[in-house]
Parts: structure tokens; C-alpha cells; sequence
């Protein structure tokens, strides 16, 4: 089962910030937080992870809370590409498989 | 650097036939892993390999089987083809650089009848 518990879906107005929560509160130590995303019909694809600090990088933010029980994903100015459904994971860093769970379906309006 | 690659994108099979999908991992990736996707839901893993040789494995009967060559392209092999067979099929690759993510090819619908 996914370690991972998310709202099934989110409205955001274009230009906006998309904060994308989830909730991790059995996250091991040793476990990263990734974000993935699916675009209809595509295979998913890679945003962003970390492991205690915040991240940055061109596509999005990663905000892990102190306790690493829950984690915010922020994309800062929506457009109406990343319309999309975005899976939060836990993992090792070392290998295995990725759980994905049902993800937020995230809506992008003009 | 090239992406994953799959084929073919679509394909219609009946009931009980077999069916072989590829995947060519991206340039420098050794680890492949395999992915099955209901209509509606999030993938569910498959199996995974590393340097030709299976190194996990999800909740699927023994009747989906892989293959990793030298290459590190990639084969999944379904027997005995069933209704609820009928998905996306998802071929990720990664380095094995730690901590990496993984990289995912469009996949492959397939549709049994």
C-alpha cells in the first residue's frame, strides 16, 4: 500500500501558486519524498525530491515539514500544461519499486 | 540523451493469446523497472531488473514474465492473456546513482477482447 495520503484533487487559477500537500507520517529515516506527475495518456514524469531540506529546481518547490511527516509541493505560477494528476512517493534512495497511490488530480483554469 | 522508449503504443489481443512489449531504456540507465495501469488508477509495479537479472517483484502472477539484455533494453511477457489484463504498461529506467529517480516511457495500451 502507498505511504502516502493526498487529496484527491485540486483547482488552481492560471499564473497562480499550486500548493499540493501530502501527508507521510510513517516516513523511515532513511525514505525520500518524490513527486511525480502524469499528464493524460503519458508516462509519469519526474518533478522533484528530497529528504529533510527544502528543494528547488526549474519545475517546482519541495517543502518538507521539520518532522518530515508531510511535505508541500508548490509549482509558482500554474499554467494550463501542468494540468495533471501529481503522485507523492516515499522511497528508499536505494532501489525498489515505486508505490504510487491515487495522486490529486490537479486542475489548471484560465 | 536519448528517453524510454516502448512498442508498440497501442495493441488489441484476445483472451488467452500472449504478448510481448519492448522498451529501450534511456542512454546509461541499467536498472529497468515495469509498471501496470488500470484505467483510473495509479501504476502498480511489476517487476524490476538490474543488470539482466530480476531484483523485485510486485503482486503479479508468474504468468508476466521479463527479460533485461545486455543493452539493457527490455522485455514484458504476458501468458494466458486475461479481460483484466487490459492497460497501460509503463517501462521506467533509472542509473542506480543514489538516491536517482526514474525515468518512464509513454507506454503501452493494451487491450484484450
Amino acid at each position: 500500500d502507498a505511504k502516502t495520503t493526498q487529496p484527491p484533487s485540486m483547482d488552481c487559477a492560471e499564473g497562480r501558486a499550486a500548493n499540493l500537500p501530502c501527508n507521510h507520517s510513517t516516513i523511515s529515516g532513511n525514505e525520500y519524498v518524490y513527486w511525480y506527475r502524469q499528464i493524460h495518456s503519458q508516462g509519469p514524469q519526474y518533478i522533484i525530491h528530497g529528504l529533510k531540506n527544502n528543494e528547488t529546481n526549474e519545475m517546482a518547490s519541495l517543502i518538507i515539514t521539520e518532522d518530515r511527516k508531510s511535505s508541500t509541493l508548490i509549482l509558482p505560477h500554474a499554467t494550463l500544461r501542468d494540468t495533471a494528476v501529481y503522485y507523492c512517493i516515499v522511497r528508499v534512495a536505494a532501489g525498489g519499486k515505486l508505490i504510487f497511490g491515487q495522486g490529486t488530480e490537479l486542475s489548471v483554469k484560465p | 540523451e536519448t528517453g524510454v522508449t516502448q512498442s508498440p503504443t497501442h495493441l488489441i489481443k484476445t483472451r488467452g493469446q500472449q504478448v510481448t512489449l519492448r522498451c529501450s531504456s534511456q542512454s546509461g540507465h541499467n536498472t529497468v523497472s515495469w509498471y501496470q495501469q488500470a484505467l483510473g488508477q495509479g501504476p502498480q509495479f511489476i517487476f524490476q531488473y538490474y543488470r539482466e537479472e530480476e531484483n523485485g517483484r510486485g503482486n503479479f502472477p508468474p504468468r508476466f514474465s521479463g527479460l533485461q539484455f545486455p543493452n539493457y533494453s527490455s522485455e514484458l511477457n504476458v501468458n494466458a492473456l486475461e479481460l483484466d489484463d487490459s492497460a497501460l504498461y509503463l517501462c521506467a529506467s533509472s542509473s542506480g546513482t543514489v538516491p536517482y529517480g526514474y525515468t518512464f516511457g509513454s507506454g503501452t495500451r493494451l487491450t484484450v477482447v
